[in-house]
């Protein structure tokens, strides 16, 4: 059972809000990821962190921004919410297995957030 | 087209068949994921390959590196597998997944 959290799990807000995802990991994983998922579709990487002060845009263009000033919280922060922005986050973070020379990712609950 | 590719999109089965679902790529890849995703959206990471073969109690996953193909088999299936499956290959020089767009399997009592 991996030990990674999201909060909150379900966000309704109003546009121009301005919210933060959280998400942590105790796992003390250096590498952590943010992907956004809308309904029936495939996830999308939007931003990656491999440890602190690290982080990096995704594949998918996203108007949210990221920290990572401790190894365990990676929180996602939306400047002023608006509809398009409705989706599912999912959080993740990894560790590297030696055996089998690549990483396995461990994913959080994920948050629902719907922008009116 | 989209680099990874599932069939079918949708499944449904009857308790205790033997299910079947399949995910080919198109790119070179260091490591394939299969994934599973409950109705509330969290995931857990079923298996992880680069080679070969993996059985975890009554689940199976095989790889073909050549055919660049994978499937995910679930053996005397159960309404607790009722679930979307995803497919997700890290191409071979990152550490970024690159995800299909999953199959919903329904499974009926």
């Amino acid at each position: 059972e991996a030990d990674i959290y999201q909060t909150p799990r379900y966000l309704v807000i109003g546009t121009g809000k301005k919210i933060t995802l959280e998400c942590s990991q105790t796992m003390g994983h250096d590498k952590m990821y943010w992907y956004q998922q809308d309904p029936g579709m495939e996830l999308h990487l939007i931003h990656y962190s491999y440890g602190v002060n690290s982080t990096e845009k995704g594949d998918l263009s996203s108007e949210s921004t990221v920290s990572r000033i401790r190894t365990e919280h990676f929180p996602l922060t939306l400047e002023s919410a608006r509809p398009s922005h409705t989706s599912q986050y999912l959080c993740a973070s990894s560790e590297f297995y030696q055996d089998e020379n690549t990483d396995t990712q461990y994913f959080g609950p994920g948050t629902r957030l719907t922008v009116l | 087209k989209n680099e990874v590719e599932q069939s079918p999109q949708n499944l449904t089965a009857q308790e205790g068949e033997f299910i079947t679902i399949n995910c080919s790529y198109s790119v070179g890849i260091s490591a394939l994921h299969w994934l599973q995703q409950h109705p509330g959206g969290g995931i857990v990471s079923l298996f992880m390959l680069s080679s070969g073969k993996k059985k975890h109690g009554r689940l199976i996953a095989t790889i073909n590196i050549q055919e660049k193909h994978s499937s995910l088999h679930i053996t005397a299936s159960h309404p607790r597998d009722s679930a979307v499956y995803i497919c997700a290959v890290k191409r071979g020089n990152t550490d970024k997944l690159i995800f299909g767009t999953g199959t919903r399997l329904q499974v009926f009592p």
